[in-house]
């Protein structure tokens, strides 16, 4: 089992690009999340979804998009990056929600913006 | 708004010694909490977790400890081993659903030979 899988690892963009962070699981979780990591502040929640076709803002949602068309994935899109966006970004995921259950990690994708 | 937070950034710790990991939160609505190691590189790991109707739980050489009358939460290693040397974070439900999680900052446990 593969778990939850972040591609790519590693990132450089410059200030005004897009691109698309992916993730995908094959535990066939309902619940998915993204959390970017900065130092000194924790896993900070930017956007979840609690199942196919359905998304929510978390605690830091501006500048980040997401769908969720399928069970398995749920991309995260830089519109138009900014330094600000730097960070380590993770995507988790747990069978349902709203249940008190634990969340399954990727490895994370590691970003910069110039 | 509601927090949760470390009491230590870094913890040393000697190899084979009880390692302690505190943990403080803010919501005393909060129902279950979670503990997280993540090493260098990687993403969080599920260690364990505790819901609020325990005091105590414990897995392979972890413990974690709840105290609600001061929303304190406590993870014990038991004989501190080098592998074990990471950050840990505690969570707990984001304003009171468990859709969502906020964790804490994290302490770094270093395991000294």
């Amino acid at each position: 089992n593969a778990g939850v899988t972040q591609t790519p690892k590693f990132q450089v963009l410059k200030t005004g690009q897009s691109m698309t962070l992916q993730c995908a699981q094959d535990m066939n979780h309902e619940y998915m999340s993204w959390y970017r990591q900065d130092p000194g502040m924790g896993l900070r929640l930017i956007h979840y979804s609690v199942g196919a076709g359905i998304t929510d803002q978390g605690e830091v949602p501006n500048g980040y998009n997401v769908s969720r068309s399928t069970t398995e994935d749920f991309p995260l899109r830089l519109l138009s990056a900014a330094p600000s966006q730097t960070s380590v970004y993770f995507c988790a995921s747990r069978p349902r929600p709203g249940f008190n259950q634990p969340q399954h990690f990727g490895d994370g994708t590691r970003l910069s913006i110039l | 708004g509601e927090s949760v937070g470390l009491h230590l950034p870094t913890l040393s710790v000697q190899e084979g010694d009880n390692s302690i990991i505190n943990c403080a939160y803010s919501n005393s609505a909060s129902d279950y909490f979670i503990w997280y190691k993540q090493e260098s590189g990687k993403g969080p790991q599920f260690i364990i977790d505790i819901r609020s109707n325990m005091d105590k739980r414990q897995g392979q050489r972890v413990t974690v400890l709840l105290n609600k009358t001061v929303k304190h939460l406590s993870l014990q290693i038991a004989a501190t081993q080098p592998g074990d040397s990471a950050v840990y974070f505690c969570a707990e439900p984001y304003t009171g659903t468990a859709s969502k999680l906020t964790f804490g900052t994290g302490t770094r446990l270093q395991v000294t030979l």
